[in-house]
């Protein structure tokens, strides 16, 4: 089973709302990431975590919020977005942070910050 | 730093005839290199990838790329396009030099749109 899920698949919210992403694979993975994309362009890496701890923070605003409950789970917390935060958030996982281990993404979560 | 070149934004082929979506790169130390496909309103997919021994690599769905070391190119190819084919394809890179900060991170091309046409 290759499959990393995400839920919700589309999420709008109001720019003083607060609002969870969230992100599950059952490969045994022990690195999971987020990703924003913008239509036609190729994914931004936001975060990594390795072994359930924050492997990297690409400078991402303090509105987004990751957090890694255990090995199979990631959540992105959202506070106070802006307009231009709406994109396709897209998970990932892979075996570790080897470089060469591919990573199998989700489906991802449209997000609309009105 | 590392790069990834896709040179062509769209790449357009009648069904049946073989696709060539290209890629080339640049890194500091042994490279690593994948392809994606992305279809509308989806998550990446991954094809296939080389990491190394033999330059020519087989994919899922009929695709395969071959590594060219002296023109640093991963160029993904197909015998015979189907329609199904027209999507977003990615090519992305790691780098044996990567550590620390660096490490996990793919650096992608910006993309090529594949339109397969009947």
């Amino acid at each position: 089973d290759t499959e990393v899920t995400q839920t919700p698949k589309h999420l709008v919210m109001g720019m003083t709302n607060k609002k969870s992403l969230k992100c599950e694979q059952h490969m045994g993975h022990r690195a999971m990431y987020w990703y924003k994309q913008k239509a036609k362009k190729p994914p931004e890496l936001m975060f990594v975590y390795s072994y359930e701890k924050l492997s990297i923070n690409e400078s991402v605003p303090s509105r987004f919020s990751p957090e890694c409950p255990n090995s199979s789970l990631l959540n992105l917390h959202l506070h106070a977005l802006q307009p231009e935060d709406s994109a396709l958030y897209l998970c990932a996982s892979s075996q570790g942070l080897a470089q060469s281990y591919e990573q199998y993404f989700g489906p991802g979560t449209r997000l609309t910050v009105t | 730093a590392q790069s990834v070149a896709q040179p062509e934004d769209q790449v357009n082929v009648a069904e049946g005839n073989p696709l060539t979506v290209k890629c080339t790169y640049s890194v500091s130390g042994n490279p690593y290199l994948f392809w994606y496909v992305q279809y509308p309103n989806r998550g990446l997919q991954f094809l296939l990838k080389y990491i190394t021994g033999d330059n020519l690599v087989k994919g899922s769905y009929g695709f395969e790329a071959e590594f060219n070391k002296s023109q640093t190119s991963f160029h993904l190819k197909k015998p015979s396009a189907l329609v199904s084919d027209s999507a977003l394809y990615f090519c992305a890179v790691s780098s044996s030099f990567d550590r620390g900060s660096t490490l996990g991170r793919l650096y992608f091309g910006r993309g090529t749109q594949l339109t397969v046409w009947p």
